[in-house]
């Protein structure tokens, strides 16, 4: 069974920055992109970005390209964001997915995600 | 990037309505779309993927359509559970994208 088990809530003061983790069992992140997703309070989906965890690569968002840092590491399978220079307007939950196709004849697609980090920022 | 957008933003219907949900993009995402379901408070659900294909353990009256830029979730009855908020998500070029959602309520 795939399950993606994001860090806990986290509280930042304006100015610092947070990093935030996505570990997950069954499946190896080396085979597939790592997505990063949020949500602010009240509002909808953002698509921050996707990292591809054999090599490194990396696509922003336009608005996150200062924001976030995807990384991924392998012997872990665990995917990481970083957010820097936090200000208010990124108080937010932040989910991680994976999106995996297959094909066999026919295509499927299933997206998994994690349960969410809540990250708060206030001084 | 390529922009969503949906329609309505919200939307008010009666149990066993018919329901249509639309998402136009910007330019021609080649049916590279999903929809999504979320209720409150939890995780986004993959309903539908590359535009009409229904996802394991999804009800069969959640079908999709489309292609070029216009694409449509649709609900063939509408069923107290299905109140939630739904994206439509592209993953054709560049950054992907999500719409700004439509919530479903019952009327």
């Amino acid at each position: 069974e795939v399950q993606l088990q994001q860090s806990g809530a986290e509280l930042g003061k304006p100015g610092t920055s947070v990093k935030l983790s996505c570990k997950v069992s069954g499946y190896n992140i080396r085979n597939t992109y790592m997505h990063w997703v949020n949500q602010r309070p009240g509002k909808g989906l953002e698509w921050i970005g996707r990292i591809d965890p054999a090599n490194g690569n990396t696509i922003y968002a336009e608005k996150f390209k200062s924001k976030a840092t995807l990384t991924a590491d392998t012997s872990s399978n665990t995917a990481y964001m970083q957010l820097s220079q936090l200000k208010s307007d990124d108080t937010a939950i932040y989910f991680c997915a994976m999106i995996l196709d297959y094909y066999d004849g026919t295509y499927y697609r299933f997206a998994y995600w994690g349960q969410g980090t809540l990250v708060t920022v206030s001084s | 990037d390529i922009q969503m957008t949906q329609s309505p933003p919200v939307l008010s219907a009666s149990v066993g309505d018919r329901v249509t949900l639309s998402c136009k993009a910007s330019q021609n995402i080649n049916k590279n779309l999903d929809w999504y379901q979320q209720k409150h408070g939890e995780a986004p659900k993959l309903l539908i993927y590359y535009t009409n294909n229904l996802q394991t353990g999804i009800p069969s009256r959640f079908s999709g359509s489309g292609s070029g830029t216009d694409y449509t979730l649709t609900i063939s009855s509408l069923q107290p559970e299905d109140v939630a908020t739904y994206y439509c998500y592209q993953y054709n070029s560049g950054p992907n994208t999500f719409g700004a959602g439509t919530k479903l309520e019952l009327k």
